[in-house]
């Protein structure tokens, strides 16, 4: 199975100040018909997760442009501009390139 | 507004079964691909299993495969997972989730919880 790490798995962080979170997979997420299947989920507490980017860089419909996503190959992140309260939670990237479809860990956003 | 509305979960023994059920709306399910994924504290998010939209085709991860079903009727806009040969490691929080199969699903229910305990 494709291996996700994640990191840092927690990223305490300033409001308003940028964020940026690593996720790396074991084998390239370049499928076959061209496209790369990194997603990336943010579960806030007690909530079910919700997709925030899919294939690297799209963002999904009513996520804040302050989240955006880049990479390639087996090195991805997601980065947010502004961290404001909202954001709190954690953020997981996962794999739809080979199956079993494989999450990360998940990084823990909080506010400092 | 899309809903997916889990049932099913509880505390089963080893060894037992368990059979989880998801009503969906809001959705055109019948071309909706389907998912359950699981979450728990020891192996965070795992997905179970998948089903093509018109059900012809499934997908189960391997510690789940042999043990478990993943069944839809689209007339009912249900989608439902058989689950035999129930083991510790099984208890999760299970999510029924669609669309968007190798991006990832567009939509999550709000679980159902099982625990597989004596």
């Amino acid at each position: 199975d494709v291996v996700m790490t994640q990191s840092p798995l927690s990223l305490p962080v300033t409001l308003g100040q940028p964020a940026s979170i690593s996720c790396r997979s074991s084998q390239s997420l370049v499928h076959s018909n061209g496209n790369t299947y990194l997603n990336w989920f943010q579960q806030r507490p007690g909530q079910s997760p919700r997709r925030l980017i899919y294939r690297v860089s799209n963002r999904d419909s009513g996520v804040p442009d302050r989240f955006s996503g880049s990479g390639s190959g087996t090195d991805f992140t997601l980065q947010i501009s502004r961290v404001e309260a909202e954001d709190v939670g954690v953020y997981y990237c996962m794999q739809g390139t080979h199956w079993p479809f494989t999450f990360g860990p998940g990084t823990k956003v909080d506010i400092k | 507004e899309v809903q997916l509305v889990e049932s099913g979960g509880g505390l089963v023994q080893p060894g037992g079964s368990l059979r989880l059920s998801c009503v969906a709306s809001g959705i055109t399910f019948s071309k909706t691909m389907m998912s359950w994924v699981r979450q728990s504290p020891g192996r965070g998010l795992e997905w179970v299993s998948g089903i093509s939209d018109s059900g012809g085709s499934t997908y189960y991860a391997d510690s789940v495969k042999g043990r478990f079903t993943i069944s839809r009727d689209n007339s009912k806009n249900t989608l439902d997972l058989q689950m035999n040969s129930l083991r510790a490691e099984d208890t999760a929080i299970y999510y029924c989730a669609g669309g968007g199969f190798n991006s990832g699903p567009d939509y999550w229910g709000q679980g159902t919880r099982v625990t597989v305990s004596s």
